[in-house]
């Protein structure tokens, strides 16, 4: 079946450092891809997505590049701010089958900015 | 533009008692999910409700039940509540048969004791 695998964590960055957040998934086929983010106490809200190989999604200085090749869907962003401090989930949903629109999620993984 | 709703946020029941949470879905959108989250965990996936329908259902036992109303709201029932139905219970909904990106609704968070 489908799997998301993301990088262990917590992680722990200073104010203005470079972030990654590794994720690799196991899908059939061509599953369209996410970053999710959630603050403290709160639902998700959707980061990032990319539809199809070699596609890019960025959104407020986070970036994500769909890697068919290596099956990853890392996330990386140049400089953190504490504002930043979440957690962040990697997802995928893949049409077709049984799995249709269903989103399957890694485990999540906790940043920390500090100032 | 009014975003996911749910409600309660909080509840708390006892074992065996049974719940009921709602969701009404963002302006435009058809279709709903429900996904379960535990503390500390990524969010699994319940069910999904389109056109009134279950469409998909994901390895959850038969006492998580739902229902989508013709305005497109839903609800998630749960009976016989294990001590292990703790969690926050997140409502997604998107657009059409095609779907692909869905948006979450802030969660109802469920204290079972």
């Amino acid at each position: 079946g489908n799997s998301v695998t993301q990088m262990e964590g917590p992680v722990t960055l200073s104010e203005e450092a470079f972030l990654t957040i590794n994720c690799t998934y196991t899908a059939t086929g061509y599953p369209s891809l996410f970053w999710y983010v959630q603050y403290p106490g709160e639902g998700l809200q959707l980061l990032l997505k990319a539809t199809k190989a070699d596609d890019k999604g960025s959104n407020k200085g986070f970036e994500a590049t769909y890697r068919k090749e290596t099956t990853s869907f890392h996330l990386e962003k140049g400089s953190v701010q504490v504002s930043d401090s979440a957690v962040y989930f990697c997802a995928l949903s893949k049409a077709g089958g049984t799995s249709y629109g269903k989103l399957t999620f890694g485990q999540g993984t906790i940043l920390t900015v500090h100032p | 533009d009014a975003g996911v709703t749910q409600s309660p946020t909080h509840l708390i029941k006892t074992r065996g008692q049974q719940v009921t949470l709602r969701c009404s879905p963002k302006s435009g959108h058809d279709t709903v999910s429900w996904y379960q989250q535990a503390l500390g965990q990524g969010p699994q996936f319940i069910f999904q409700y389109y056109e009134e329908e279950e469409r998909q259902r994901g390895n959850f036992p038969d006492r998580f039940s739902g229902h989508q109303f013709p305005n497109y709201s839903s609800e998630l029932n749960v009976n016989a509540l294990l001590l292990g139905d703790s969690a926050l219970y997140l409502c997604a909904s998107s657009w059409g048969r095609l779907q692909e990106t869905q948006y979450f609704g802030p969660g109802t968070r469920l204290l079972v004791l």
